[in-house]
């Protein structure tokens, strides 16, 4: 299958603060990109769509002032928790989706808000 | 909310074969059946995928009821790194790769 990168794997940060998770296409163009988020002993929700070069479609109940997406590159996908609070606390997966709709997940970015 | 349904877990032996069942009576004509596992704190794994025939790929085969409205994944000879979390999906049409997740059925293999 294809490479999908996250970075970080793993961040803690401060209430009130701003994460940046990034996610790598790294074998091939992700023309879109899925964001998920899943909550301990919970199942994976999508938060939003984005294709290259639009503004991110956000799911009902999913923020997106405070959830800003940005697809600006095939290969590259930003997700940005602004003034994050520990109801943030996430795994955070990306899923990259090619042209011939074949569709990938990222190993995921543990958020703990403290 | 999840357009399948499938048992909350199942327990199979090493080498033994594994049948995971879904049951997706909503399912549209243009809809695909997706299965992807998901180990602890990873993200999910790509298993399968099919529309109306049996597929077989190497980790697994889909068998797909001549309705449609059920599929069975069969996993040949599980081994410990099958453990995980299996999910059956159904996507298709203008919503294709809006993937919407059930609990899925945890899969625990015993050696």
């Amino acid at each position: 299958g294809a490479v999908v990168s996250q970075h970080p794997s793993w961040v803690i940060c401060k209430s009130g603060t701003s994460v940046k998770i990034e996610c790598r296409s790294l074998d091939f163009q992700a023309t879109t990109m899925f964001w998920y988020r899943q909550f301990p002993k919970q199942s994976l929700m999508l938060m939003a769509t984005s294709n290259e070069g639009s503004k991110a479609t956000y799911e009902q109940g999913v923020e997106k002032d405070k959830f800003l997406i940005n697809h600006a590159s095939l290969t590259l996908s930003t997700l940005t928790v602004t003034s994050a609070h520990p109801e943030d606390s996430s795994f955070y997966i990306c899923s990259p989706q090619g042209s011939r709709y074949e569709q990938y997940f990222g190993p995921g970015t543990r958020l703990t808000v403290t | 909310d999840a357009k399948t349904t499938q048992p909350n877990s199942m327990e199979s032996n090493e080498e033994e074969p594994v049948h995971l069942p879904c049951n997706h009576s909503t399912i549209s004509g243009t809809d695909y059946i997706h299965w992807y596992r998901q180990l602890p704190s990873q993200g999910p794994e790509y298993v399968i995928h099919g529309l109306t025939s049996n597929v077989n790929n190497r980790m697994a085969s889909l068998a797909i009821a001549e309705d449609r409205k059920s599929s069975t994944l069969i996993l040949h000879r599980a081994t410990l790194r099958d453990a995980a979390v299996y999910y059956c999906i159904q996507s298709g049409g203008t919503s294709y790769g809006k993937l919407t997740f059930g609990q899925g059925t945890i899969l625990t293999v015993h050696p």
